[in-house]
């Protein structure tokens, strides 16, 4: 599995858009990129998941550039609520059946 | 989205006890069951994938022995842990794959297992 490295921790205040960019340099060709977000004391939530270029739901974007090394979390507008940790994980399919890898995370600390 | 469920919540046993750890799926069957356990500040590790009537596959440095997983329903995986002690203290999280909901693993709200 694909090895991935991010920043331990992120501040922003609120209303800001927040970047989170994970690396993931020996990702494989049938990799996906999935992103979960996980409250303390809870079992992580799936944020978002895409192959290339741009992914965008309700909650988030995601931007995967062409080399597909890196890719990046946005969060338009955070508020306290998504104070978290967001974790990148690269695997094959979706993951749906397949063993999941969690990385160190990303602390997100949001502010008034 | 799909419901996984953990029961219980939080659990304080004595050292040298047996705990059980449900999981269910609670609108879906689910073909694989993962379990994970998560220290304080750390992130999730991977203790082993369950599939629905057949033997758990344990990663390696798990004892199989300690950490008991039975998977007898498409809805219903069991954790066990033996004979526990304060080392074993931890949040207890499963997972639950269906291809029926886009591939997606599903995962419960955690147990956190405090051993005195």
């Amino acid at each position: 599995l694909a090895k991935t490295t991010q920043p331990i921790s992120m501040d922003s205040y609120e209303g800001q858009e927040v970047n989170i960019t994970c690396s993931h340099n020996n990702i494989a060709t049938n990799d996906y990129i999935t992103w979960y977000q996980q409250f303390p004391s809870q079992g992580p939530r799936f944020i978002i998941q895409g192959y290339k270029t741009k992914v965008t739901n309700e909650v988030a974007s995601l931007f995967i550039p062409a080399d597909r090394k890196s890719s990046t979390l946005s969060l338009p507008r955070v508020s306290l609520s998504d104070t978290a940790v967001y974790y990148c994980l690269v695997g094959a399919s979706t993951g749906g059946g397949n063993k999941l890898t969690f990385g160190t995370g990303t602390q997100l600390k949001v502010e008034l | 989205g799909a419901v996984v469920s953990q029961h219980p919540s939080w659990v304080i046993c004595k050292s040298g006890t047996s705990v059980k750890i449900e999981c269910r799926s609670l609108d879906f069957q689910a073909t694989t069951m993962f379990w994970y356990r998560q220290f304080p500040k750390q992130s999730l590790m991977l203790m082993a994938t369950s599939n629905e009537g057949s033997k758990a596959t344990y990663e390696q440095g798990v004892e199989k022995d300690k950490f008991l997983i039975n998977h007898a329903s498409l809805t219903l995986s069991t954790l066990t842990v033996t004979s526990a002690h304060p080392e074993d203290s931890s949040f207890y999280i499963c997972s639950a794959f269906t291809s029926a909901k886009n591939n997606e693993q599903f995962f419960g709200p955690g147990t956190r297992l405090t051993v005195l």
